[in-house]
């Protein structure tokens, strides 16, 4: 079956734009999770979904970022008045639920370009 | 210091040669992933465990809970092995703490 697509694959921007990044889960995984890889750096955590809700949020860097998801679907993660710092690899995984012992499935991630 | 240490950080070896990459933790887990991440970026779950050993074709992960150090090992390496090689811990919410990533290079 399909697994988890992001989009845009790329995305360049200019300092200052809004940028929406778009992650299709795993139909029926009502667990969604966003990640960034920043050049050169490890993986983060960014923000976590339990069907539309979102208990933890403490990942996210600052309040230009945003994240929600309708309908226990697909989710969109909102960078408000880009900085370079933002340049990054942003990945979405899901698994079936929120508890552990599930396996996350990774999405091939959207490429960040902040000019 | 990080809460997931990985080592080592870069790792060359011949193909055929037997690989072993390490992975020590300092938080309470739930569980444990070994995750592979190809040039080009696409990331795939190898393994997730919580206790003993798995093996899944060459590949072998093992877990020692009591001293929170897991391992992952290569029999047999070929360079389509050639990846980073992440180990990550189940944070309480089900998220993933990443270690920095072991990049392995295997040579024909």
């Amino acid at each position: 079956g399909a697994g988890v697509s992001q989009s845009p694959s790329n995305k360049v921007t200019e300092k200052g734009k809004d940028v929406e990044l778009r992650c299709d889960p795993i139909s029926g995984h009502t667990a969604l999770y966003w990640y960034r890889q920043s050049l050169g750096q490890g993986l983060e955590f960014l923000i976590y979904f339990q069907g539309n809700s979102a208990p933890d949020k403490s990942g996210l860097p600052s309040d230009r970022f945003s994240a929600e998801r309708t309908g226990g679907s697909v989710s969109t993660l909102t960078i408000q008045r880009t900085q370079q710092e933002d340049s990054a690899v942003y990945l979405c995984a899901s698994s079936p639920d929120y508890n552990s012992y599930n396996e996350q499935f990774f999405g091939p991630g959207t490429r960040l370009t902040v000019l | 210091k990080n809460e997931v240490e990985q080592s080592p950080q870069n790792l060359t070896a011949q193909e055929g040669e037997f690989i072993t990459i390490n992975c020590s933790y300092s938080v309470g887990i739930s569980a444990l992933h070994w995750l592979q991440q190809h040039p080009g970026g696409g990331i795939v779950s190898l393994f997730m465990l919580s206790s003993g050993k798995k093996k899944h074709g060459r590949l072998i992960a093992t877990i020692n809970i009591q001293e929170k150090h897991s391992s992952l090992h290569i029999t047999a390496s070929h360079p389509r092995d050639s990846a980073v090689y992440i180990c990550a811990v189940e944070g309480s919410q089900g998220n993933l703490i990443f270690g920095k990533g072991t990049k392995l290079s295997v040579k024909p």
